[in-house]
């Protein structure tokens, strides 16, 4: 059973420029959320994905977008790279079960992107 | 604002000692308590988790105890092992939210 896997693993921009990342959750889980780590920090969150919607999302500017498809797969797409914009891009799902009561329990992650904007 | 937040940045123990790892959270609404590893290079990884009618919850060589009159957390990682060196976040959601929120974290350095 794959676990989360996100696409590429790593890769460098320029300022300016686009960048699509991908993630495909665990078998079973329909809920895709994407967070971003700088070094040394926790991961910020920066929206999640439900049924192919924007359910919710953190405080990003619109340059971040994303997208949901039908087998429950995910992009995220980031807009007129900045510097600060480096980081390492995590993609995590969780399935139905972890939405029962309160709280979302267990949230699976995958290895993260690493973007390097120059 | 509210915040999840950690006490030290950096612990290190030896191996076999007994490590705990605390969080501050001052979000009084926060119901749900989550704790993740991420070691190197590799995405968080859950451990163990608390909700807010309890003050205790074990695991496989980890205990979670919640204090809530001070809104604090910790994680007690028994007879510590070199493997269990990486990053440990704590994270609080508020009720009836998906999202959790995550803390700076607190790098965890275990000595053969």
């Amino acid at each position: 059973d794959a676990g989360v896997t996100q696409s590429p693993t790593h890769l460098i921009k320029t300022r300016g420029q686009q960048v699509t990342l991908r993630c495909s959750p665990k078998s079973g889980h329909d809920t895709v959320s994407w967070y971003q780590q700088a070094l040394g920090q926790g991961p910020q969150f920066i929206f999640q994905y439900y049924e192919e919607e924007e359910r919710q999302r953190g405080n990003f500017p619109d340059r971040f977008s994303g997208h949901q498809f039908p087998n429950y797969s995910s992009e995220l797409n980031v807009n007129a790279l900045l510097l600060g914009d480096s980081a390492l891009y995590l993609c995590a799902s969780s399935s139905p079960e972890n939405r029962q009561g309160a709280g979302i329990g267990e949230l699976f992650f995958g290895e993260g992107s690493r973007l390097t904007v120059l | 604002g509210e915040s999840v937040g950690l006490h030290l940045p950096t612990l290190s123990v030896q191996e076999g000692d007994n490590s705990i790892i605390n969080c501050a959270y001052s979000n009084s609404a926060s119901d749900y308590f989550i704790w993740y590893k991420q070691e190197s290079g590799k995405g968080p990884q859950f451990i163990i988790d608390i909700r807010s009618n309890m003050d205790k919850r074990q695991g496989q060589r980890v205990t979670v105890l919640l204090n809530k009159t001070v809104k604090h957390l910790s994680l007690q990682i028994a007879a510590t092992q070199p493997g269990d060196s990486a990053v440990y976040f704590c994270a609080e959601n508020k009720p009836g939210s998906y999202i959790p929120t995550f803390g700076r974290g607190t790098s965890l350095i275990v000595h053969p």
